[in-house]
């Protein structure tokens, strides 16, 4: 069955460390892979995706992340963390087949000052 | 561009009545998936419906739950009789017409059950 394990709950980072939140996911064929974010009250905004090629992505707000078949991860990195980074992330794989997405349990991340 | 339009952003219902949710795509998509997020929980599918059918309702209580997307008009979550239980964030996302394109996702409606 496709799934998607998100192993961090919560982070907390100080505000200028790097970032990277790890994403697992099992899945039978070439997955689909997105990051999502959720500011508090707030819908999901895509930070990245992976279809094909490129196994790092380049995606928005700085992020990037890099898909790794060999060991079923899907990582989400940023050099340097702005307070207002401070969200929700999520991390989904698609289904080929019926375009549903199946999610992570998401990770809070917190920003010192 | 509009984004997708979700409709009531919040909603209060007492046991036993009806929800009635609505989602409006982005202007060009065909596609329309419906989710659920529970208190302190990931994102759960429910439906997946194009113009006038529904592709995928794997997700879906098998009761009180129905989802339609007319030929006219935004897409439509009714639950029926809420319960405490149904009382979660429901997240509209469009895409365009291939079923692995990107996904958009609309600000959700939130539903508290009393």
């Amino acid at each position: 069955a496709q799934s998607v394990t998100q192993p961090d709950i919560h982070i907390t980072v100080s505000e200028g460390a790097s970032l990277e939140l790890r994403c697992n996911y099992s899945y039978g064929a070439t997955p689909y892979l997105f990051w999502y974010v959720q500011s508090p009250g707030q819908g999901l905004q895509l930070l990245l995706k992976y279809f094909s090629g490129d196994t790092l992505v380049q995606g928005i707000k700085g992020f990037e992340a890099e898909f790794k078949r060999s060991q079923s991860s899907f990582n989400l990195r940023k050099p340097s963390v702005h307070w207002s980074d401070a969200a929700e992330y999520f991390c989904a794989v698609g289904s080929s087949n019926t375009g549903k997405l199946i999610f992570g349990q998401g990770t809070t991340l917190q920003v010192k000052p | 561009n509009a984004g997708v339009m979700q409709n009531p952003r919040h909603l209060v219902r007492r046991r036993g009545q009806e929800a009635r949710l609505r989602c409006s795509p982005m202007k060009g998509h065909s596609h329309v998936y419906w989710y659920r997020q529970l208190p302190e929980e990931g994102l759960k599918f429910m439906v997946y419906l194009q113009k006038e059918n529904i592709i995928d309702e794997s997700g879906m209580p098998k009761e009180r739950f129905s989802a339609e997307f007319p030929k006219e008009g935004p897409s439509i979550l009714r639950i029926q009789q809420v319960v405490r239980g149904d009382s979660a964030a429901y997240f509209c996302a469009s895409s365009p017409n291939r079923e692995t394109d990107t996904q958009y996702f609309g600000p959700g409606t939130r539903l508290t059950v009393l």
